[in-house]
């Protein structure tokens, strides 16, 4: 198994550009977690699916933050306006959670390196 | 929701010396715990995980203890070496529909002093 692929590996911008982060989660995997992290405010989580379907957002910082997961194998992230201070390493993670099991392990992918100028 | 507490932020050990982290969580229905290891520039890795029906787990040099009653676990790294040295990151579930979300302490820098 390839693991959790995550495009681009860096990206870097200027303010007020969109900008559009990809995850491919673990085939056979039903959630999907995306995190920011940074070193003021370690990980963070923004949102995460259960079954293609958003279960919690509440850890989007604003409205220029939208994520969207069209089937099990595919979700994006995306920043419209962005701005300096979302520069972040952002984490994507999946997991399987059967409906009577317990939580299983997050694996995250390698993340992508945002820098906005 | 759940608060995770991770302490110490920043700890140094000799070579060959234990070094051993702490969290503590909020939420009494909680089930599940991992351990992160994060080596600068990647990505978090499980090392070891514990379920809230053991009270411990061992796994070569590395082992994991849970407190119920107090709320507290703890990873402990025995005979720790170089490659030891990363950022390690506690995690606890939450209850009912936050039990698909993990919430991380905010981590622990090992260093390893050879």
């Amino acid at each position: 198994d390839a693991g959790v692929i995550q495009s681009p590996r860096h990206e870097v911008t200027e303010m007020g550009q969109e900008v559009t982060l990809r995850c491919k989660p673990i085939s056979g995997h039903n959630s999907l977690f995306w995190y920011r992290q940074t070193m003021m405010r370690g990980l963070e989580l923004l949102i995460y699916f259960n079954n293609n379907v958003p279960i919690d957002d509440s850890g989007m910082p604003e409205d220029r933050f939208s994520a969207k997961m069209p089937n099990a194998s595919f979700s994006t992230l995306k920043i419209q306006p962005s701005e300096p201070r979302d520069s972040a390493v952002y984490f994507c993670a999946s997991s399987f959670k059967g409906f009577w099991g317990s939580q299983e392990t997050q694996y995250f992918g390698p993340g992508t390196r945002l820098l906005v100028l | 929701g759940e608060n995770v507490e991770q302490h110490p932020s920043t700890l140094s050990v000799q070579e060959g010396d234990s070094a051993v982290i702490k969290c503590t969580y909020s939420d009494s229905a909680s089930n599940y715990f991992p351990w992160y290891k994060q080596e600068l520039g990647k990505r978090p890795q499980l090392i070891i995980d514990i379920r809230s029906n053991v009270g411990e787990k061992k796994d070569q040099r590395i082992a994991v203890t849970l407190n119920k009653t107090a709320k507290h676990f703890s990873l402990h790294i025995t005979e720790t070496q170089p490659e030891d040295s990363a950022v390690y990151f506690c995690a606890a579930t939450g209850s009912g529909a936050g039990s698909y979300q993990l919430t991380f302490g905010k981590g622990t820098k090992l260093s390893v002093i050879p």
